[in-house]
């Protein structure tokens, strides 16, 4: 079994900033781990993967995460936030049978 | 081709009506996805194909037809659905490979309004 828990539902910060979203998941086995972004009223964008290679993980749009076996971590960061990076964001668990474990989301708010 | 389309983008339907809602993609994936999402909700799996056969169903209501016609289509038909159903329907699809953990590749929605 697996699960996926996204620690913020919602975080604020601005312009600039760096950006912190945190996640920790639960996997019996070696975990194939994704983050999405999603903008209102739009289908997911993977932002980035993590598949058993290199254990930082570098995205689009600046967006990176590492993985923490140790701490059963995936946090995904930015060094300076974009206003078009206003949107809800999931961490996800890759699983057998091709099915993916959402976590519940944080909404990331940007303010000028 | 590194996209997902789905039409149409918006759907309004009366409880009596049939509907369908269409995917498509040209990746050469071989496993393809439905999704309902409400709002401020992560996505939840519907149904999965895989190589045009149904290979998950998680038990969602009859009045929730999928069909997989070829490698590359995916529909979902809809008859005598509920307001509840309103929601974001979202088409995914993703190679078939041994290692766990498919990445998936979503399309933009359809936004499905049941009055």
């Amino acid at each position: 079994a697996q699960s996926v828990t996204q620690l913020d539902s919602h975080v604020s910060v601005s312009e600039g900033t760096p950006v912190l979203l945190r996640c920790n998941y639960s996997s019996s086995y070696s975990p194939s781990l994704f983050w999405y972004v999603q903008h209102p009223n739009k289908g997911l964008q993977l932002l980035l993967k993590y598949t058993s290679a290199a254990t930082l993980v570098k995205g689009i749009n600046g967006f990176e995460a590492e993985f923490k076996k140790s701490e059963t971590s995936f946090h995904l960061t930015k060094p300076s936030a974009h206003m078009s990076d206003a949107a809800e964001y999931f961490c996800v668990v890759g699983g057998s049978n091709y099915k993916l474990t959402f976590g519940k989301g944080t909404l990331l708010t940007v303010n000028p | 081709d590194t996209e997902v389309t789905q039409t149409p983008k918006h759907l309004v339907m009366g409880m009596t009506n049939k509907k369908s809602l269409k995917c498509e993609q040209h990746m050469g994936h071989r496993a393809m996805y439905w999704y309902k999402q409400k709002a401020k909700k992560p996505p939840e799996l519907m149904f999965v194909y895989s190589y045009e056969k149904l290979s998950i169903n998680e038990s969602v209501p009859s009045r929730f037809s999928p069909e997989c016609p070829n490698s590359s289509l995916l529909n979902l038909h809809l008859h005598a659905l509920q307001p509840e159903d309103s929601a974001l329907y979202l088409c995914a699809s993703s190679p078939l490979q041994r290692e766990l953990g498919h990445e998936q590749f979503f399309g933009p929605g359809t936004r499905l309004t049941v009055l």
